[in-house]
């Protein structure tokens, strides 16, 4: 399978900490992307990082890309309950598809 | 304006009952998807159309059948429903380089469920 693995499956943070989560995955990707998805709604582009790029930003996102470990992480600083989601990593290959992972739910306690 | 709109959001309908849902995107966009997300939340490719060709065509029963007439809308008929069939299907659209997906920009997702 060429879906990635998120880890945790889940996380609780108090608002105003910050959350990580981690994406493990198998073969070389072209780039990896993550994902937001709240309750009910369809899912929503955050990041994509290519597979020659370590770090990327997009406001209180973080997120890093270790190729030699096939890993990826998602940093949220400064959490809010708008916050509240699950979280997905999709990594893309030259196969025109993406593979998701199943994600991880994000509680963020007022 | 809704870039990538579904209908309906919704859907309730007895096993064996056929079914469609319809989607369009205003993006430009020349790539179109159908997903399909169980109870797990595990989201799981079935078709896509590049410019009105099928290029995605995972193992999905061929009681599905997606049809793109130009490349703004690809709908998802659905033959013979079964109770496995229930599940959100989204539908997304993305540009695409060669072979290689970038972001993709999903619709609000069909609800089906088959009683």
């Amino acid at each position: 399978s060429q879906q990635g693995e998120e880890d945790p499956q889940a996380l609780s943070i108090q608002e105003g900490e910050n959350a990580t989560m981690n994406c493990s995955y198998k073969t070389s990707i072209n780039n990896l992307q993550w994902y937001r998805q709240n309750s009910g709604r369809g899912l929503v582009h955050l990041i994509l990082i290519r597979s020659n790029e370590r770090e990327k930003h997009s406001g209180r996102l973080r997120v890093t890309l270790d190729t030699s470990k096939k890993s990826s992480s998602l940093l949220i600083t400064a959490s809010r309950a708008a916050d509240t989601a699950s979280y997905f990593c999709a990594t893309a290959y030259n196969d025109y598809k993406l593979s998701f992972g199943a994600g991880t739910t994000v509680t963020v306690r007022a | 304006d809704t870039a990538v709109s579904q209908t309906p959001k919704y859907l309730v309908t007895q096993m064996g009952n056929d079914k469609s849902i319809k989607c369009e995107q205003n993006l430009g966009h020349d790539t179109m998807y159908w997903y399909k997300q169980d109870s797990k939340k595990f989201l799981k490719i079935m078709f896509s159309y590049n410019n009105k060709e099928l290029i995605i065509n995972e193992t999905v029963p061929n009681r599905f059948s997606p049809k793109s007439p130009d490349k703004a809308h690809l709908n998802l008929h659905i033959n013979s429903l079964e109770l496995g069939d229930s599940a959100v299907y989204f539908c997304a659209s993305s540009r695409q380089s060669l072979a290689v997906p970038y972001e993709q920009y999903f619709g609000p997702g069909t609800r089906l469920t088959v009683t």
